[in-house]
C-alpha cells in the first residue's frame, strides 16, 4: 500500500505563477523526499527533508513537514513550462538501513504548467 | 556522468518467454532497488540489494528473480513473464550515507 499520498492529483497553472502540492503518509518517517518525473522518464531526485526539520528551499523549492499531521508541501515559484512533470513524494522509515534504502512512493501529483 | 543505466528502454515479449532487464551505476553505490511503477500505484519496490550477494524481497516480488554479483550491476529476471507484470520499470540505486536515490531511465516492457 502507499505509504504517502498526493494532493491534487493533477494541477494546471500558468507560467509564472505558484505550484503548491500536498503530500500525506501514514506511518513515522526518517526523512521525506521529493522527485520530480518528466513523462515516462526516471525520477529525479529535487529536495530531501528530515524528520527533525520544519522548512527547506532549494533554489525555487520550498518544502514544508508537519510531522504532527504526517504531511508535507511542495512549493514551485514563478513557474516555467520545463516545471511540467509528474511530482512524487517518497518516505522513508526509521529503520531505513535494514531495509536497503527503502522509499515508499504516493501517486503522484501532474503538474502542468502553460506558457 | 554519474548514472544508471538499464537495458533494454522497450520491450515487448509474450507469456512464458524468460526475459532479464539489465542494470548498472557507476558510482560504487552499495544499494540498489528495483521498482515497478503502474497508474495510479505510484512506484512499488520489487526486490534491493545492501550489497553484493544481499538481496531481499520490496513489497511485490511475486513473478521476479534478482542478483547481485558484482557491486555495479542488479539485473531483473522474469523466469516466466505474465501480462500483469506488463509495466514500466526503474532501477535505483545509492549510496550507503545517502538517502537520494539515483534512478535508471526505466524499461517500458510488454507481456502479450
Amino acid at each position: 500500500s502507499q505509504q504517502g499520498e498526493e494532493d491534487p492529483q493533477a494541477l494546471s497553472i500558468q507560467e509564472g505563477e505558484n505550484a503548491t502540492m500536498n503530500c500525506s503518509y501514514k506511518t513515522s518517517i526518517n526523512n521525506l523526499q521529493w522527485y520530480r518525473q518528466n513523462s515516462g522518464r526516471g525520477l529525479v531526485h529535487l529536495i530531501l527533508i528530515r524528520s527533525n526539520e520544519r522548512e527547506k528551499h532549494s533554489g525555487r523549492l520550498r518544502v514544508t513537514l508537519d510531522t504532527s499531521k504526517k504531511s508535507s508541501s511542495l512549493l514551485i515559484t514563478a513557474s516555467r513550462a520545463a516545471d511540467t512533470a509528474s511530482y512524487f513524494c517518497a518516505t522513508d522509515p526509521p529503520v531505513i538501513k535494514a531495509a536497503g534504502n527503502k522509499l515508499t512512493f504516493g501517486g503522484g501529483t501532474r503538474v502542468l504548467v502553460k506558457p | 556522468e554519474a548514472q544508471v543505466t538499464q537495458n533494454p528502454r522497450y520491450l515487448i515479449t509474450v507469456t512464458g518467454k524468460k526475459l532479464t532487464v539489465t542494470c548498472s551505476q557507476n558510482m560504487n553505490h552499495e544499494y540498489m532497488s528495483w521498482y515497478r511503477q503502474d497508474p495510479g500505484l505510484g512506484l512499488r519496490q520489487i526486490y534491493y540489494s545492501m550489497n553484493v550477494e544481499v538481496t531481499d524481497k520490496g513489497d511485490v516480488p511475486e513473478g521476479y528473480k534478482v542478483s547481485r554479483k558484482e557491486k555495479r550491476n542488479f539485473p531483473l529476471i522474469l523466469e516466466s513473464p505474465s501480462p500483469n507484470q506488463t509495466s514500466l520499470y526503474f532501477c535505483a540505486s545509492s549510496g550507503k550515507d545517502s538517502y537520494e536515490q539515483y534512478f535508471g531511465p526505466g524499461t517500458r516492457l510488454t507481456v502479450t
